[in-house]
């Protein structure tokens, strides 16, 4: 089956900083997607990305399908952006997770 | 436009007891996911139903664990004779109709423990 890695695995900043996410994936897929988990276990769509790149706010993502790679950015990080940020990419008939990117953004 | 719906969101069993954890997807989407995720975990996919149909299952333990998605009404993820490794958080999620790419949008989660 396709293997899915997510690094760092865990990452702390101080408040306002930047930073990048990366996931890979060992087999083409047909979509991607990224989660935030927030501290309270919900889990919210961040981007539908299979290719290329999105913005959303202070978020971006930048998906390079044919290197199977994806990329995060969050740039001035805030407090509540502290969770776990998930990649999954879509393989056959259902979605493979990875391992997460536990985030945790001091004040 | 309501999204996924699950309930309860906190379900406590005794061991040996049975649990069921209830699905409602999005308006219009007719595809739904069990994943289960263990603490301090990632999500692990369970079972992808659609209406009368389960279409893959690799995911679910072969016993114990069953799933349905009826015409009417949610998906139920039936977990009979519970033990304490069962305890997680379960997650549904929903799509549309698939037409070769499609995303998923998750519900809160059910959280299991078991005693």
């Amino acid at each position: 089956g396709i293997q899915v890695e997510q690094s760092p695995p865990d990452l702390i900043l101080q408040e306002g900083a930047n930073s990048t996410l990366r996931c890979n994936f060992s087999d083409s897929v047909n979509n991607l997607q990224w989660f935030h988990q927030n501290p309270w276990g919900q889990l919210i769509n961040l981007f539908y990305i299979p290719s290329g790149t999105k913005q959303n706010g202070r978020l971006s993502a930048t998906t390079v399908a044919t290197e199977r790679y994806s990329l995060l950015y969050i740039s001035s990080s805030q407090t509540t952006d502290s969770g776990v940020y998930f990649c999954a990419v879509n393989y056959g008939q259902n979605f493979v997770f990875g391992p997460g990117t536990r985030l945790s953004v001091l004040p | 436009n309501a999204g996924v719906m699950q309930n309860p969101r906190h379900l406590v069993r005794r061991r040996g007891q049975e649990a069921r954890l209830r699905c409602s997807p999005m308006k219009g989407h007719s595809h739904v996911y069990w994943y289960r995720q263990l603490p301090e975990e990632g999500l692990k996919f369970m079972v992808y139903l659609q209406k009368e149909n389960i279409i893959d299952e690799s995911g679910m333990p072969k016993e114990r664990f069953s799933a349905e998605f009826p015409k009417e009404g949610p998906s139920i993820l039936r977990i009979q004779q519970v033990v304490r490794g069962d305890s997680a958080a379960y997650f549904c999620a929903s799509s549309p109709w698939r037409g070769g790419s499609y995303e998923q949008y998750f519900g809160p989660g059910t959280r299991l423990t078991v005693t």
